[in-house]
């Protein structure tokens, strides 16, 4: 089963609007990947972060790892038709064990 | 630079037949791992090589195995198949195993 837990399963989104993705873990990780995966593809590889209460923004997405290094954020502004796709995240537990993905649809 | 290549994109196989999944790293990555993708467990750990060793294992049956090669390409073998391991099986390699992964494409498996 899932060691790094992900909410929400599926995100239905208005275009223009933002949504945020959540991850959480019960144990404390040394790092935290996000990855994309588009419809018929394999997961892109996104972010890493490391450190505790890291962010970082890629243009509309920013990313954030909790203090506690057991959770992290993925929200995304101002949502487009290329924000398609389902977003992992990723810890080491051993080995990187993913989340179960959050599924955005956009309506356009 | 040229990706992560998996072969063969689609394999159908019977139940209790076995089959055999290559994945071809990123020259220079050393650590190559192995995932289930269904769409009711998404993607699940199998098993992560680094020169050639056996690092981390998932937690799937002994029916699951792999090996790598010196030159870090990797094999993933499933015997005795059954309905259940139908899925999409993804290789990701990466410099070490901490590393960002980079995925291939994936071998679609359908066991009948």
């Amino acid at each position: 089963g899932q060691q790094v837990m992900q909410i929400p399963q599926y995100q239905h989104v208005q275009e223009g609007e933002d949504f945020t993705t959540y991850c959480n873990s019960s144990t404390t990780l040394s790092n935290i990947q996000w990855y994309k995966q588009r419809p018929g593809g394999h997961p892109v590889f996104l972010i890493q972060l490391v450190k505790s209460g890291e962010v970082k923004k890629q243009k509309r997405l920013t990313f954030q790892f909790g203090e506690a290094k057991k959770n992290s954020s993925l929200h995304i502004t101002a949502t487009q038709t290329t924000d398609v796709g389902t977003y992992f995240c990723a810890g080491l537990t051993p080995g990187l064990s993913f989340g179960a993905g959050t599924t955005v649809t956009v309506r356009a | 630079k040229a990706g992560v290549t998996q072969t063969p994109r689609y394999l159908i196989k019977t139940r209790g037949q076995q089959v055999t999944l290559s994945c071809s790293p990123i020259s220079g990555h050393r650590s190559v791992s192995w995932y289930q993708q269904t769409p009711g467990q998404g993607l699940q750990f199998l098993f992560e090589y680094f020169s050639e060793t056996q690092r981390n294992k998932g937690n799937f049956p002994g029916r699951f195995s792999g090996r790598q090669f010196s030159n870090s390409r990797s094999e993933m073998n499933v015997s005795t198949l059954e309905l259940g391991d139908s899925a999409l099986y993804l290789c990701a390699s990466s410099l070490a195993g901490v590393s960002p992964l980079h995925f291939g494409n994936g071998t679609r498996l359908t066991v009948t």
